[in-house]
């Protein structure tokens, strides 16, 4: 099975500040690896996919590097709405045995 | 608009079963991979199952291999997921979600509904 270990497990950071979250694979994804936000009752939202591509509809300020075992989710300045729980996720496996970093709480400093 | 619409959650006694439906709309519900991830309360997320967009490719986490079964019709636009033998670890909201890419494979999810609770308690 392949493990992901995201850190830290709680950033706390100020509006406009910068955050960098990690996520690390037990084994090479390449770049088979997703993010996603929640927010509190809400479901999950597609940020990035292919390590470093951002969905439909998801501001510039949001941008994921890395490959292998080693990826980073960049927010550049943070807003408000961006305080969240953050999930990275990897697709590497066939036939698919996807799983789930423990995620990254952002929270307001 | 791409819509997903979860139902079925309820309360159930362990060793129990619930089958869970998931209504698609605003997109070709054929043309797309689905996938079911559930969220303890309280916990992060968990995959559960996928289901290829002609429904004959299935694949399962090994948490629930044997006890689950996922399917879909068509015809229906209708994602759903039988639960047989259910565990109090099965506890969590259960989340239908569709694969970004038309005829592709079930890898990552842009759309997804907001979530059925399912409590397996006595």
């Amino acid at each position: 099975e392949i493990v992901m270990t995201q850190s830290p497990a709680t950033l706390s950071v100020s509006p406009g500040e910068r955050a960098t979250l990690s996520c690390r694979a037990n084994q090479s994804l390449t770049s088979t690896l997703a993010w996603y936000q929640q927010k509190p009752g809400q479901a999950p939202r597609l940020l990035i996919y292919g390590a470093s591509t951002r969905a439909t509809g998801i501001p510039a300020r949001f941008s994921g590097s890395g490959s292998g075992t080693e990826f980073t989710l960049t927010i550049s300045s943070l807003q408000s709405e961006d305080f969240a729980v953050y999930y990275c996720q990897q697709y590497n496996n066939w036939p698919p045995a996807l799983t789930f970093g423990g995620g990254t709480k952002v929270e307001i400093k | 608009e791409v819509q997903l619409l979860e139902s079925g959650g309820g309360l159930v006694q362990p060793g129990g079963s619930l089958r869970l439906s998931c209504e698609a709309s605003g997109f070709t519900f054929s043309s797309y991979a689905m996938t079911w991830v559930r969220q303890a309360p309280g916990k992060g997320l968990g995959w559960v199952s996928g289901i290829s967009d002609t429904g004959i490719s299935t694949y399962y986490a090994d948490s629930v291999k044997g006890r689950f079964t996922i399917s879909r019709d068509n015809s229906k636009n209708t994602l759903y997921l039988q639960m047989n033998s259910l565990r109090a670890e099965d506890t969590a909201v259960y989340y239908c979600a569709r694969a970004r890419t038309p005829r592709g494979v079930v890898n990552y999810f842009d759309y997804w509904g907001q979530g059925t609770l399912v409590t397996v308690s006595s």
